[in-house]
């Protein structure tokens, strides 16, 4: 079985700071990752995805993703933070080779502040 | 269109009524996909099609759960005698192949609520 845990339900930045959004999965095969994004009232886009080629993946928007098997992670990180990157945000893992279904985190909500 | 729609946007059904949610994928994408989105979670898995073919069922949380996509376009997502529990907003997705290769387009999602 595969799952993710993302570390933090909501995470507040400061406009212009970094952002780090912490995910760590678990699959005993090798995965494939991403990152979704969801707005208010909108529906769920795409940010990045890793599947097993380069580890560090570079995304919409200007984030991007390290997918680092010692650690089982995939965090999601933005040197900067701007207003319009408030938003909910989903870690998601599904079995390399499948066609099917994303197994997703609970979220993340990120506030960005003056 | 340009984009998954799912109708209705909204959905207030009474303890023990049928209800019936629909999804058109964009045109052309293979398979489609239903997830359930309770309150302050992630998205759950229901279930998956390629094209007209149920072939992953296994997240349906009862038998009151029904999926079918008879043509392979749109799909009807069926919940029977619906509970309280069943109130969350169900999310379609399409995608032209698999996952892992084709980016998951979603909908704006059907916010069910049951009184």
């Amino acid at each position: 079985a595969q799952s993710v845990t993302q570390l933090g339900s909501h995470v507040s930045v400061s406009e212009g700071a970094l952002v780090l959004l912490r995910c760590n999965y678990s699959s005993s095969v090798p995965p494939y990752l991403f990152w979704y994004v969801q707005y208010p009232n909108q529906g769920l886009q795409l940010l990045l995805k890793y599947t097993s080629a380069a580890t560090l993946v570079k995304g919409i928007n200007g984030f991007e993703a390290e997918f680092k098997k010692s650690e089982t992670s995939f965090h999601l990180t933005k040197p900067s933070a701007h207003m319009s990157d408030a938003a909910e945000y989903f870690c998601a893992v599904s079995e390399a080779g499948t066609a099917s279904k994303l197994t997703f985190g609970t979220g993340t909500r990120l506030q960005v502040t003056l | 269109g340009a984009g998954v729609s799912q109708s209705p946007r909204y959905k207030v059904a009474k303890r023990g009524q049928d209800v019936a949610l629909r999804c058109d994928p964009i045109s052309g994408h293979v398979s489609l996909f239903w997830y359930q989105q309770a309150l302050g979670q992630g998205p759950e898995f229901l279930t998956y099609f390629q094209n007209e073919a149920q072939l992953d069922k296994s997240g349906l949380p009862s038998d009151r759960f029904f999926a079918e996509r008879p043509e392979g376009s749109v799909s009807t997502l069926k919940i029977q005698r619906t509970q309280q529990e069943d109130s969350a907003v169900y999310l379609c997705a399409s995608s032209l192949g698999p996952v892992y290769n084709s980016p998951l387009h979603f909908g704006n999602g059907t916010r069910l609520t049951v009184t």
